[in-house]
């Protein structure tokens, strides 16, 4: 199994530009969510999803928008960056119904907004 | 809300010896799960155990250890034996239990770094 995979890697982006951070899982989950980590603050809840169709905003979800069309799939989007968004941006996931399971995580994107 | 405090931002220990990162809580909540999450430089984020609040022993996985008060609301992470590969950030976590819970509340951070 792939686990969780999160493209593109890196990503370098000008003020106002819009872009998708993809996210993937082959696990079968139905929790997929979206954090941004930033230095010295720990990691932060944008958006989380429990299922296809079902999304609900997380702590700082103020300048993105999700989606869950599949099971499978939870994209982050930015529509119009700002420097305040340059951050790496983890996807993780778990089955949802087996309480508190532990969440498996991507290997990050890290996005700079110049 | 709830919050995390780890209140050691570095740590260092050398090869082989023992090392305790320290993290609090705060919550009104009786049940609830808190984890060590490890992220080397490769960035990738690692569970490296978890605790339920309704239990009273400690867990345990190799050569890492937790202590867990949940009266003080304190649950430190012990690690024995250290090794190089353990140098990373640590991260303290809390999640409320049962269904409706979503979203897991970290610390800011321990980084460790092991000196061979």
């Amino acid at each position: 199994n792939a686990g969780v995979t999160q493209t593109p890697k890196f990503q370098v982006l000008k003020t106002g530009q819009s872009m998708t951070l993809q996210c993937a899982q082959d696990m079968n989950h139905e929790y997929m969510s979206w954090y941004r980590q930033d230095p010295g603050m720990g990691l932060r809840l944008i958006h989380y999803s429990v299922g296809a169709g079902i999304t609900d905003q997380g702590e700082v979800p103020n300048g993105y928008n999700v989606s869950r069309s599949t099971t499978e799939d939870f994209p982050l989007r930015l529509l119009s960056a700002a420097p305040s968004q340059t951050s790496v941006y983890f996807c993780a996931s778990r089955l949802e119904g087996t309480f508190n399971s532990p969440l498996h995580f991507g290997n990050g994107t890290r996005l700079t907004v110049t | 809300a709830q919050t995390v405090t780890q209140s050691q931002p570095e740590m260092s220990v050398q090869e082989a010896e023992t090392v305790t990162l320290s993290c609090t809580y705060d919550t009104s909540e009786s049940d609830y799960y808190l984890f060590w999450y490890k992220q080397p430089p490769s960035r990738q984020m690692i569970l490296v155990i978890r605790q339920e609040a309704y239990k009273q022993q400690n867990a345990t996985e190799n050569r890492f250890s937790v202590n867990f008060q949940k009266a003080a609301k304190s649950f430190s992470l012990k690690i024995s034996d250290s090794q190089l590969g353990d140098a990373a950030m640590y991260f303290c976590a809390y999640e409320l239990s049962g269904a409706g819970s979503y979203q897991l509340t970290f610390g800011k951070g321990t980084k460790l770094s092991v000196i061979p």
